[in-house]
C-alpha cells in the first residue's frame, strides 16, 4: 500500500495560466475526492467521483475548474485562466465505498499540490 | 452539512494526557465523526471515528456524548510528534461522504 500519491507537489504560475494536477489515488479504491485548502483554514470539499463517475460537486468549483477520473484510476483537476485566489493547497483523498451515501469508511489524503499563482 | 466548532488552540506538556473537545449540534443521527490530523505541508491523517459509543484505537480514544452534540478526541500521553492541528469532522449522509472540517485545534507539546 503506497498511499495517495499527488504531482506535482508544487507548482507556481502566473495568472491566466492553465495548471493540471494529477492524484493516484490507492489501488482498489473506488471513490475519490479532491479538497481545497487556504492558509489557516481547513480543506473544502470540490468534488466526488464514485469509479469513473463525478457525481458531486461543489459551488465552489466554478466553471474554470474540471475533473476527471478515466477508467476509474487516476484523476486530474485543471484549473483554467487561473486568477491569485487559485492560490490553495489542493488536496486529493481516496476511499473504498461499499454504500451509496456511507459516513464510516476512512478517507485517506494525499500530499497535496500547493499552486501559487503569481 | 453538520457544522464543527473547536477550540482555536490548546498547549500540552509531554507525556500528559491530552484532552480536545468539539461541538457537533447540528449533526444528524447516522453521521459518523471522523477525527483527523495534519502536519505542516502534508495532508490530514486519519486519527479516529466513532457513531454513538467511545472508540479506542492506538492512536488516540473518542468520547461521544450520549447526545451526540460533542466529542473528545484523547490522548493519552502526548509526545512532540502528536503537535498538529487537530480537525473534528462529520460526513454527511444526504451527501457521498465528503468530510466537512472546521478550523481546527492547534495543538502545541511542550518537551
Amino acid at each position: 500500500d503506497t498511499g495517495v500519491s499527488q504531482n506535482p507537489r508544487h507548482k507556481i504560475t502566473k495568472r491566466g495560466q492553465n495548471v493540471t494536477f494529477r492524484c493516484d489515488p490507492i489501488s482498489e479504491h473506488n471513490r475519490l475526492y479532491w479538497y481545497r485548502q487556504t492558509l489557516g483554514q481547513g480543506p473544502e470539499f470540490l468534488t466526488y467521483f464514485q469509479n469513473e463517475a463525478q457525481l458531486e460537486k461543489s459551488r465552489l468549483l466554478s466553471d474554470r475548474f474540471s475533473a476527471e477520473r478515466p477508467k476509474g484510476s487516476f484523476s486530474t483537476l485543471e484549473i483554467q485562466r487561473t486568477e491569485q485566489g487559485d492560490s490553495a493547497m489542493y488536496l486529493c483523498a481516496s476511499s473504498i465505498g461499499t454504500s451509496g451515501r456511507s459516513t464510516q469508511e476512512t478517507q485517506y489524503f494525499g500530499p497535496g499540490t500547493r499552486l501559487l499563482v503569481l | 452539512d453538520a457544522k464543527t466548532t473547536q477550540p482555536n488552540s490548546m498547549e500540552s506538556n509531554e507525556e500528559e494526557p491530552v484532552h480536545l473537545p468539539c461541538n457537533h449540534s447540528t449533526i444528524s443521527g447516522t453521521d459518523y465523526i471522523h477525527w483527523y490530523r495534519q502536519l505542516p505541508s502534508q495532508g490530514p491523517e486519519y486519527v479516529i471515528h466513532g457513531l454513538t459509543s467511545n472508540v479506542n484505537n492506538r492512536m488516540a480514544s473518542l468520547a461521544i456524548a450520549e447526545d451526540r452534540k460533542s466529542s473528545t478526541l484523547i490522548l493519552h500521553r502526548a509526545t512532540l510528534r502528536d503537535a498538529a492541528v487537530y480537525y473534528c469532522t462529520s460526513r454527511s449522509g444526504t451527501s457521498y461522504g465528503k468530510l466537512t472540517f472546521g478550523q481546527g485545534t492547534i495543538l502545541t507539546v511542550h518537551p
